[in-house]
């Protein structure tokens, strides 16, 4: 399975205010993915960051609110913009590896928590 | 919109004791079920992934059991440890090229 690293691991933030989290994946993959779970609540899908192009956003979310670089294959950032303590959640980023067979599992990163103040 | 179900919510367990809760999903145009456990600080790991109705998979002291005809999985874990708190994802994806859905979780906390 991949190795996948997230900065930073947990953040406190001011409302009104910006943060970036960089995912670092150990091999090149096509497609990247990044994730949310707000308390409470399922790991939800933000996008789809795809090398090249730009990224594919999950109905609810639009790239002005998160920006998401992908400047190669095997980085990608997401910046939650202009935040609100709703944005309070963990932010995971994610690939799909094949498991051996027909069906490929999600691998993730450890995850960013964040606290919006 | 396709939902993923998982109860109970929270479970709290005394240690050696065996526990199981229970996965719901659509039953219609199933592709496969995945399990995951998600230690807090740490990435969600796979645990299982089931493609076949009556599926039974096995790994140490949890397994698993799929019914595709009702829509349930259930997860067992036999004679927990401390080890084993946790939350455990299942997660849906109705076709291979469909994002996988996610149920909320059961959070699950072993009593020394």
């Amino acid at each position: 399975s991949a190795v996948i690293s997230q900065k930073p691991s947990r953040d406190i933030c001011q409302r009104g205010t910006s943060l970036t989290i960089q995912c670092q994946v150990d091999s090149q993959v096509t497609m990247m993915f990044w994730y949310r779970q707000q308390p409470g609540q399922s790991l939800t899908l933000i996008a789809t960051a795809n090398q090249g192009s730009e990224a594919t956003y999950e109905s609810g979310f639009v790239i002005d609110k998160f920006p998401i670089s992908r400047p190669n294959l095997t980085f990608s950032t997401l910046t939650v913009s202009n935040m609100s303590p709703e944005d309070s959640s963990i932010y995971l980023c994610s690939l799909i590896g094949l498991a051996g067979g027909l069906v490929d599992t999600q691998y993730f990163g450890p995850g960013t928590r964040l606290t919006v103040l | 919109i396709l939902n993923v179900e998982q109860s109970p919510q929270s479970l709290h367990v005394q240690e050696g004791d065996s526990t199981n809760f229970t996965c719901s999903f659509p039953s219609s145009n199933f592709y496969a079920l995945h399990w995951y456990r998600w230690e807090t600080a740490k990435s969600p790991e796979a645990l299982f992934v089931m493609t076949l109705n009556g599926d039974e998979k096995k790994k140490g002291r949890i397994s698993a059991t799929l019914n595709t005809k009702e829509g349930y999985s259930y997860l067992y874990i036999k004679g927990s440890q401390p080890e084993d708190s946790a939350t455990y994802l299942c997660a849906f994806p109705p076709s291979s090229a469909s994002k996988i859905i996610f149920g909320s979780g059961t959070r699950l906390s072993i009593r020394p």
